[in-house]
């Protein structure tokens, strides 16, 4: 079964900053993938997914995400941080009949001001 | 119309009780779900509906009965839930095979 991981629990950063947040998945087959973001109190919101194509997939706010098959990664990256970008990320990958997302652990991100 | 309302926000209930927990999208989507969140946990998968049939159960209790009404309403009947249940109950609906979910805000419940 398909299923992602992120190593990284918790991130602190100061703005500014420049971020990358790991994401590896364990399929062999195509893979879909997806990174979402929960802001504190909100609901999860869809940042960036990758279907196929480019492996370089820009999402709103600024983010973007590779991804490098011979990695087995989708890692998320934003070049500078803000404070408003305080949330939980997860990563997330579709199973093949694409009625099925699975999340990653979540990682915490903390931007200090 | 771009949102997936759950209701109520918040509810608190004893193991006795029986409630129900309330989704509606007016997206046109037919794939509807409903995922569990524990504090600082990511959302686990309950139940897919697709075309208003009950595609995927992940070994959820029976104590969580899922129903889909029609297409843009889900409900989830709880009775006789256990303390443990106590989370985020998150509803969300997308088009069947794009795997782009739109989440509701949530329904947080605490069993007593």
């Amino acid at each position: 079964a398909q299923s992602v991981s992120q190593h990284n629990h918790h991130v602190i950063l100061s703005e500014a900053a420049s971020l990358e947040l790991g994401c590896n998945y364990s399929y062999g087959g195509t893979v879909n993938l997806f990174w979402y973001v929960q802001y504190p109190g909100q609901h999860l919101q869809l940042l960036l997914k990758y279907f196929s194509g480019d492996p370089l997939v820009k999402g709103i706010k600024g983010f973007e995400a590779e991804f490098i098959k011979s990695k087995f990664s989708f890692n998320l990256r934003k070049p500078s941080v803000q404070w408003s970008d305080t949330a939980e990320y997860f990563c997330a990958v579709l199973n093949n009949a694409g009625n099925m997302l699975t999340f990653g652990g979540g990682t915490r991100l903390m931007v200090k001001p | 119309d771009t949102e997936v309302t759950q209701t109520p926000k918040h509810l608190v209930m004893g193991m006795t009780n029986k409630k129900s927990l309330k989704c509606e999208q007016h997206m046109g989507h037919r794939a509807m779900y409903w995922y569990k969140q524990k504090a600082k946990k990511p959302p686990e998968l309950m139940f897919v509906y697709s075309y208003e049939k009950l595609s995927i159960n992940e070994s959820v209790p029976s104590r969580f009965s899922p129903e889909c009404p029609n297409s843009s309403l889900l409900n989830l009947h709880l009775h006789a839930l256990q303390p443990e249940d106590s989370a985020l109950y998150l509803c969300a609906s997308t088009w069947v095979g794009t795997g782009e979910l739109f989440f509701g805000e949530g329904s947080r419940l605490t069993v007593l």
